[in-house]
């Protein structure tokens, strides 16, 4: 697609279980973020990519949360024994430019609901 | 800590100019202003960035202060499809990362 797409676009879970969010960022695009959304607030940033590798990851709340980008394009954010507190909306977005310097193209987001 | 401070809200009347204010008084010489909007239940939406002067695109104009301690954003003509909460965000460019605000809920009345 055109586009950055996200699945699932709906998720829930129940606390402790362990859950997958999947990015497919636009072709070419070699910055790659993710985001964390609550309801009502601006997006938190959590982890940032350059290629393949996590260029800052310094918005991982906790070393719950896991990311990775093996082959330089989809990104799968990892999110071991769930909390209610991670109830969100999960963005991920991403950009052909350094970071911070062009526009960030938006996927639509990932709702994770932990019961 | 890079901040962004914008008004929770505003209100303006359709086909008026819109401008919405944005403080960022801890901005340093290399960090970038972006700004973007959300509709409910959507990703965020690129609207125009900028470092030193003022921008223009076919969706908005951003006027930069001379200080760069403030800008604003201005719409030109608001339509309906424009209510949207805008995000006033400061790019750090020491550590790569965009620093969002809670934004301005923007109403356009008909």
């Amino acid at each position: 697609g055109a586009g950055v797409s996200q699945t699932p676009s709906n998720k829930v879970t129940e606390k402790g279980k362990y859950v997958e969010l999947r990015c497919d960022p636009i072709s070419g695009h070699t910055a790659l973020y993710w985001y964390r959304q609550s309801l009502g607030q601006g997006p938190e940033f959590l982890i940032y990519f350059q290629g393949t590798g996590a260029a800052d990851d310094s918005g991982l709340p906790n070393d719950r949360f896991f990311a990775v980008r093996p082959e330089g394009s989809v990104s799968t954010l990892k999110i071991q024994r769930t909390e209610r507190g991670d109830s969100a909306v999960y963005l991920c977005a991403s950009s052909s430019n350094r970071a911070g310097t062009g526009e960030l193209f938006f996927g639509e987001g990932s709702r994770l609901t932990v019961l | 800590d890079a901040k962004t401070t914008q008004p929770n809200s505003m209100e303006s009347n359709e086909e008026e100019p819109v401008h919405l204010p944005c403080n960022h008084s801890t901005i340093s010489g290399t960090d970038y202003i972006h700004w973007y909007r959300q509709l409910p239940s959507q990703g965020p939406e690129y609207v125009i960035h900028g470092l030193t002067s003022n921008v223009n695109n076919r969706m908005a104009s951003l006027a930069i202060a001379e200080d760069r301690k403030s800008s604003t954003l201005i719409l030109h003509r608001a339509t309906l499809r424009d209510a949207a909460v805008y995000y006033c965000i400061h790019y750090m460019d020491s550590n790569y990362q965009l620093i969002w605000g809670a934004g301005t809920k923007l109403i356009i009345k008909p």
